[in-house]
């Protein structure tokens, strides 16, 4: 399977606990974004990366969320001192210039629960 | 503030009959617009799009069409099947890159 690939698929933590999930993109594809999607709402932009360079990130993303794309491969979401309100599936998305603009590659997800 | 609006959270129809999902936007400044499709326990896949300089899209039983002056785009799913049954969201853009706005989704279920 060549698609997002995203770990773990299911999170259940403490609040206050540090999280990390991963996203492996399609291997050509340079831009990577990360998407939040609370329950009955669409999916909310985070932060989006060219290669190895985060270029935009909501405000949605406080302090404690740090992303990171290390040579332009995988990417990792970090969430730290998670609160309730942090839980959500959380989206990685791919794609590549040339592409029409906007058609993303989403992965499946990553659900966090904060207990 | 809610950007995009889909204002029916479902809707229900038969098989071989119109689906039609609709969406209103408020940001001028968007110029492309899309529709992804979502299976349970799946990430979304994108259906289809639209730039702000075409009205109607069609590829194959799916057919996006935009009013800008009315900021609105529709959906037309023809003839339905079955499964089609999913998630529906409306998204829109304004870079040249993916940042999208979603409106919240339409729950299609076609009936056999």
């Amino acid at each position: 399977d060549t698609g997002v690939s995203q770990n773990p698929r299911h999170k259940i933590t403490k609040r206050g606990q540090n999280v990390t999930f991963r996203c492996d993109p399609i291997s050509e594809h340079n831009r990577l974004y990360w998407y939040r999607q609370t329950l009955g709402q669409g999916p909310e932009f985070l932060t989006y990366f060219q290669n190895e360079a985060q270029l935009e990130k909501s405000r949605l993303l406080s302090d404690r969320f740090s992303a990171e794309r290390p040579k332009g491969s995988f990417s990792t979401l970090e969430i730290q001192r998670t609160e309730q309100g942090d839980s959500a599936m959380y989206l990685c998305a791919s794609s590549a210039r040339g592409l029409p603009t906007g058609e993303l590659f989403f992965g499946e997800g990553s659900r966090l629960t904060v207990l | 503030d809610q950007q995009v609006k889909q204002n029916s959270p479902s809707l229900s129809v038969q098989e071989g009959r119109i689906s039609i999902l609709n969406c209103d936007y408020t940001n001028s400044m968007f110029d492309y617009f899309l529709w992804y499709k979502k299976y349970p326990a799946e990430g979304p896949t994108f259906l289809i799009s639209i730039s702000s300089i075409k009205d109607k899209n069609e590829d194959g039983r799916f057919t996006v069409f935009l009013n800008k002056s009315a900021k609105h785009l529709s959906l037309h799913i023809v003839p339905s099947q079955p499964g089609d049954s999913a998630v529906y969201f409306c998204a829109s853009g304004g870079t040249s890159y993916g940042k999208l706005t979603f409106g919240q989704g339409t729950i299609l279920t076609v009936h056999p």
